[in-house]
């Protein structure tokens, strides 16, 4: 069965540095989605990415974020200029189209930011 | 203010029993919710989606059932095992919204043999 896949599983970092999660969507897939979850919260909605450009982020996607889809395979969020607050589990979504409602979601990676 | 609640204690059950999970909404007009499974240090895993015009929706030992009058949702795992052990969030879309899910923070199932 076709799945999402993410890289790494886990990621360490000092603060102020940039960091770059990737992502691959099932490969008919057309949505992308990027959530964060912090320890012990509830997974909070980033940015949404349709036909190369953001749909919808939140107002935690400030400045420091962007996403890309450098080719047709992968999807990757960078953050500029790492805070600690930043640390979190960052879980890739995607479907296929938007009439479609199940999100299948990524294993997610852990960013550790020091 | 806007609000997704699901049972913030951790439910203990025995192996055989049904388990029955609780998301309740405030000021939210979900066009639809879904409930996901998560185990410890990964992704949320669909499980069931059940439509604002459904009252009830069944999949194998699985059953969610929504009432937009109680503004509320309840997921049933009957014959529990102890390999439904896991964190079950509930998630909604509101509608209006593009494809964005709202998350409760889910309720930790421990299923005892």
């Amino acid at each position: 069965e076709p799945e999402v896949t993410q890289t790494p599983s886990h990621q360490v970092t000092q603060m102020g540095q940039e960091v770059i999660l990737r992502c691959v969507p099932i490969s008919n897939h057309l949505y992308f989605y990027w959530y964060r979850q912090i320890l012990g919260q509830k997974v909070e909605f980033l940015v949404s990415f349709y036909n190369n450009e953001i749909s919808e982020k939140s107002e935690i996607f400030d400045d420091q974020f962007s996403v890309e889809r450098p080719d047709g395979s992968n999807f990757t969020l960078k953050i500029r200029s790492t805070k600690l607050e930043d640390s979190a589990m960052y879980f890739c979504a995607s479907i296929w189209q938007e009439s479609t409602d199940t999100q299948y979601f990524g294993p997610g990676t852990r960013l550790t930011v020091l | 203010s806007q609000k997704i609640e699901q049972n913030s204690e951790a439910l203990n059950i025995q192996e055989g029993k049904t388990a029955t999970l609780t998301c309740n909404y405030t000021n939210y007009s979900p066009a639809y919710l879904q409930w996901y499974r998560q185990d410890p240090g990964r992704g949320p895993v669909f499980l069931l989606l059940i439509r604002e015009n459904e009252k009830e929706k069944r999949k194998e030992r699985l059953k969610v059932t929504f009432d937009t009058t109680l503004k509320q949702s309840l997921f049933h795992i009957t014959a529990s095992q102890p390999a439904d052990s896991a964190t079950y969030l509930c998630a909604l879309l509101n509608a209006g919204n593009n494809r964005k899910l709202i998350w409760g923070l889910g309720t930790s199932l421990a299923v005892n043999p």
